[in-house]
């Protein structure tokens, strides 16, 4: 079975600071991987995916991530956080050929203004 | 507005009771999924289903049931015989089960349910 580690479930930042969220995974096949977000009192929500192509995703409101296949790593990163961005932030994994989800545990992210 | 809708926000119920959690999606969706959050644990899957008048178990389907005889609908059930029940679950769907395309999944706000 799939299994997806995030580290640091607790990351406590100041607005202009850069974040980064480790997110590895265990699926040694094709992989298509996913970062959630979800905002105090809102729907969890697609923050960016990758299924193929360039390793580098960007998605919405400046966030970004690399897959690095030989790391089995997908790591979220965004240069310049805002009190905005306080969230938890969730990795998940889908192995290649049907749409079950592997969640990591979670990173409880807050900003301080 | 397409989307999920889970009824209601919050509930609460009396231990030995089985409560019954609602999911409507309007998205033309096949595929549906039940899933338990709780802190510092992520999501884990109870049941999902495919298509209409199917469903698999999941991680943690112990304790619960599902049935999905609309493909908008997909309740789930949480028995006396669920052993911590109190949790927020979350509803989610997708387009298809098996694709070659990266189908994400489309999740609804969630009913957090206390049971005492």
């Amino acid at each position: 079975a799939q299994s997806v580690s995030q580290h640091n479930h607790h990351v406590i930042l100041s607005e202009a600071a850069s974040l980064e969220l480790g997110c590895n995974y265990s699926y040694g096949g094709t992989v298509n991987l996913f970062w959630y977000v979800q905002y105090p009192g809102q729907h969890l929500q697609l923050l960016l995916k990758y299924f193929s192509g360039d390793p580098l995703v960007k998605g919405i409101k400046g966030f970004e991530a690399e897959f690095i296949k030989s790391k089995f790593s997908f790591n979220l990163r965004k240069p310049s956080v805002q009190w905005s961005d306080t969230a938890e932030y969730f990795c998940a994994v889908k192995s290649y050929g049907n749409n079950r989800l592997a969640f990591g545990k979670g990173n409880q992210v807050v900003v301080i203004p | 507005d397409g989307g999920i809708t889970q009824s209601p926000k919050y509930l609460f119920r009396k231990e030995g009771q089985n409560v019954t959690l609602s999911c409507e999606q309007n998205l033309n969706h096949d595929a549906m999924y039940w899933y338990r959050q709780d802190p510092g644990q992520g999501l884990r899957l109870i049941y999902y289903s495919q298509i209409v008048n199917d469903f698999q178990k999941g991680d943690i389907a112990e304790g619960y049931s599902v049935s999905r005889e609309k493909k908008e609908s997909f309740p789930l059930t949480v028995t006396s015989a669920q052993k911590n029940p109190t949790a927020f679950y979350l509803c989610a769907s997708s387009p298809t089960w098996t694709s070659g395309r990266v189908d994400e999944q489309y999740f609804g706000p969630g009913t957090r349910l206390t049971v005492t």
